[in-house]
C-alpha cells in the first residue's frame, strides 16, 4: 500500500523567510510519480510539480525548489523569500502507474497549511 | 491546456433532495476521472474512479447508491448525491488525467463544489 506523510500540519513564517515543507512517502513499487499541489482558500488545487522515480534531479522554478531523495523517500518543497500569496495548504501526492484496480490514483498526504505573515 | 471545469461551485439543497455535480474536460479527452471528497481542514479522500463507458470503481466505504457516477462521454463525468443529508455536506472535487505533455504534467483538478445540505 502507498502512503504519504506530511508531518507538518501548520507552519507560520514571516514574509521573505524561506520555508521547507516536508513530504515522506512509502511504496514498494520502483516506478512511481510524486506531485505537489497548492490549495489556496478558494479551494482549487493548483499543480506545482511532478517527479518520476527515476529522476532524482532537484528542480527549481522561480522561488520554488524541490529536493527529491530516494534514499530517504522524501520529496521536500522549499519556498524562498516567501510572500503572502504563498499562504495556502500544500499537498504532496504519490501515484503508481500500473494497470488494474487503483491504477493512476493519487494518494495524498494530509497537507501542510502555510501562513505567511506580512 | 488541460482544463477541467466543475459546476456548480456552490450548492445548497434541502435534506432528501438530489444534487448533480458536473466535471468537464475542456480541451482534452479524459477516459478516466476521479472524484474526491474533502472535509474541512482535511486531505482529499478518493471516492471513486470514473471510467468512460463503464461502471465507476468505488473506494471501500463509499455508498454506490448514494453517490451515483456517470461517465457517458470522454469529456463529461457527473456525480449525483442522492437523497442528500446534512452529513453529505462537504467539498467535492473532480480530477482528470490529461495526456502527457512533455516532461512536467500533472492531474488537473476542477475548482470544486461546496455542497451544503440543510
Amino acid at each position: 500500500a502507498q502512503k504519504v506523510t506530511q508531518a507538518q500540519t501548520e507552519i507560520s513564517v514571516v514574509e521573505k523567510e524561506d520555508v521547507t515543507l516536508d513530504c515522506v512517502y512509502e511504496t514498494r513499487d520502483t516506478t512511481y510519480y510524486l506531485f505537489w499541489y497548492k490549495q489556496p482558500p478558494s479551494g482549487e488545487l493548483v499543480f506545482l510539480i511532478r517527479r518520476n522515480s527515476f529522476d532524482e534531479q532537484n528542480e527549481i522554478s522561480g522561488r520554488y525548489s524541490w529536493n527529491f531523495q530516494k534514499s530517504t523517500s522524501s520529496f521536500n518543497f522549499t519556498i524562498t523569500a516567501s510572500q503572502v500569496v504563498d499562504s495556502a495548504v500544500y499537498f504532496c501526492a504519490l501515484m503508481i502507474p500500473y494497470s488494474g484496480a487503483g491504477s493512476y490514483q493519487l494518494t495524498f498526504g494530509k497537507g501542510t497549511k502555510l501562513s505567511v505573515i506580512p | 491546456g488541460a482544463v477541467v471545469s466543475q459546476h456548480p461551485s456552490r450548492v445548497i439543497c434541502k435534506s432528501g433532495t438530489s444534487v448533480k455535480i458536473e466535471c468537464r474536460s475542456l480541451d482534452f479527452q479524459a477516459t478516466t476521472m476521479f472524484w474526491y471528497r474533502q472535509f474541512p481542514k482535511q486531505s482529499l479522500m478518493l471516492m471513486a474512479t470514473s471510467n468512460e463507458g463503464s461502471k465507476a470503481t468505488y473506494e471501500q466505504g463509499v455508498e454506490k447508491d448514494k453517490f451515483l457516477i456517470n461517465h457517458a462521454s470522454l469529456t463529461l463525468s457527473t456525480l449525483t448525491v442522492t437523497s442528500a443529508h446534512p452529513e453529505d455536506s462537504s467539498f467535492y472535487i473532480c480530477s482528470a488525467r490529461p495526456p502527457p505533455q512533455g516532461k512536467n504534467y500533472g492531474y488537473t483538478f476542477g475548482s470544486g463544489t461546496r455542497l451544503t445540505v440543510v
